[in-house]
């Protein structure tokens, strides 16, 4: 089993959606919570970054952690075209990051 | 300036060859990994290292080799290059101050063809 699993997409919704992206995820030991961004042709970004569970939001992203239930989401409000791009989910443990393979996203204007 | 270069961006090279990647960072970070991505696959961490004298192995360490040259600078090289190693490779760096895992952050890649 994989630790970290998550939907490859890929995912197309028009300008202005609500977007809902999700891992799952095996260790129930992991604390750390991250969300990257990766643009064609470039490094993957920090987007958020939370602890435990709970909910963080930062502007129109709002990312979500469920301990209980292994599930991890990010949710994207007023969906514009510059979001288009792939998401990684990465729980962590002590030094290891796990990174999901990433979920494809095209908003549509 | 990025705080994580790469060098290069891109390389085409023949199985066999010997192949350098380089990563130099502003950040001012203690830790530094490589990763590679392939399709489906994912990132999948090949080496990392917490400061100068210390060199970890990863997942997917065989046929890699890195060094950690001073602070601000990590290589790694394929020794003789073979076609499954054709991939884009990733150097990140962490911060490790404060409690906890500081997120990790990326250079913008190395894409590498190996004929």
């Amino acid at each position: 089993q994989k630790e970290v699993e998550q939907d490859p997409g890929p995912l197309s919704v028009p300008e202005g959606a609500i977007v809902s992206l999700n891992c799952t995820y095996s260790n129930s030991a992991f604390q750390y919570f991250m969300w990257y961004r990766q643009y064609s042709r470039k490094g993957p970004e920090l987007l958020m970054y939370t602890y435990s569970s709970g909910n963080k939001e930062d502007g129109r992203f709002t990312a979500q952690v469920d301990k209980s239930s292994k599930y991890i989401s990010l949710f994207i409000r007023d969906s514009q075209p510059s979001d288009s791009a792939t998401y990684l989910c990465a729980p962590s443990l002590g030094n290891q990051f796990y990174f999901g393979t990433g979920t494809s996203l095209t908003v549509i204007p | 300036d990025a705080d994580v270069t790469q060098t290069p961006r891109n390389r085409i090279t023949k199985t066999g060859k010997r192949i350098m990647l380089e990563c130099s960072q502003t950040k001012g970070h203690d830790r530094m990994y490589w990763y590679r991505q392939d399709p489906g696959l994912g990132l999948r961490l090949i080496y990392y290292s917490f400061d100068v004298k210390d060199i970890n192995k990863g997942e997917i360490s065989d046929g890699y080799s890195v060094s950690r040259q001073a602070q601000a600078k990590f290589s790694l090289s394929l020794e003789s290059a073979i076609p499954n190693q054709t991939a884009l490779y990733f150097c990140a760096t962490s911060d490790a101050s404060g409690t906890g895992n500081q997120p990790q952050h990326f250079g913008d890649g190395t894409r590498l063809s190996i004929l």
